[in-house]
């Protein structure tokens, strides 16, 4: 069973912080990795993808990948109230298939 | 800027009823997908359509469920006889090249009573 870990919180943040999100998986074969967001009740909503090790960075937003160490990771800066939501880390394998995480809460407090 | 888009928003439906949650992909896409998402659960992929064909389905996607593309547009999932345990979120989502990004529908929530 290929499988996607991440923690799901609550992670707690005071606004202006850095909110530091995890995730492994197990399938080594994964070749895109992807983040994103849901709200409650709504559909995921890209923020990131990364397909090769390092770091990639868009706007407030850092995506880290390690294959070796099958970990992906994203940092927000300066996190907002806006950013509470539920953060899904999700692997691509065969045909675009995603396999997604449990999902990590972000609650961002003023 | 193009969308996946979903009809209906909201289905409720009695157990042993068939449904259809439809889909319009974004229009030059070629891969097509459905998810589901029990509610407080994760994200759990299906099935993968290309080149109007199944590519990929997941033992979930069992004899209950069926996918068509009867048109150049819509993008169909089919439970012949739903269960209380289909009951769920469904999206559907698209992308140009397997390589890419999927983008997702705005689901369809699915209650089987």
């Amino acid at each position: 069973q290929k499988e996607v870990e991440q923690n799901s919180g609550p992670l707690s943040v005071p606004e202006g912080a850095i909110a530091s999100l995890n995730c492994t998986y197990s399938d080594r074969g994964s070749q895109s990795f992807f983040w994103y967001r849901q709200y409650s009740g709504k559909s995921p909503e890209l923020i990131m993808f990364i397909y090769s090790n390092g770091d990639k960075e868009d706007g407030r937003f850092t995506a880290q990948l390690n294959k070796a160490s099958q970990y992906v990771s994203l940092l927000i800066r300066d996190s907002q109230p806006s950013d509470s939501a539920t953060y899904l880390c999700a692997v691509s394998t065969s045909y675009g298939k995603l396999t997604f995480g449990q999902g990590t809460i972000l609650t961002v407090h003023p | 800027e193009p969308e996946v888009t979903q009809t209906p928003s909201h289905q409720v439906t009695q157990m042993g009823q068939e449904v259809i949650l439809r889909c319009v992909p974004i229009s030059n896409h070629l891969y097509f997908y459905w998810y589901r998402q029990i509610l407080g659960q994760k994200v759990e992929f299906l099935v993968s359509f290309y080149n109007n064909e199944i590519s990929e389905k997941s033992e979930i996607f069992d004899d209950q469920f069926s996918v068509e593309r009867p048109d150049g547009s819509n993008f169909t999932l089919k439970i012949r006889s739903t269960k209380l345990e289909d009951s769920a979120m469904y999206f559907c989502a698209s992308i140009i090249d397997r390589a890419k990004t999927q983008y997702f529908g705005p689901g369809t929530r699915l209650l089987v009573l």
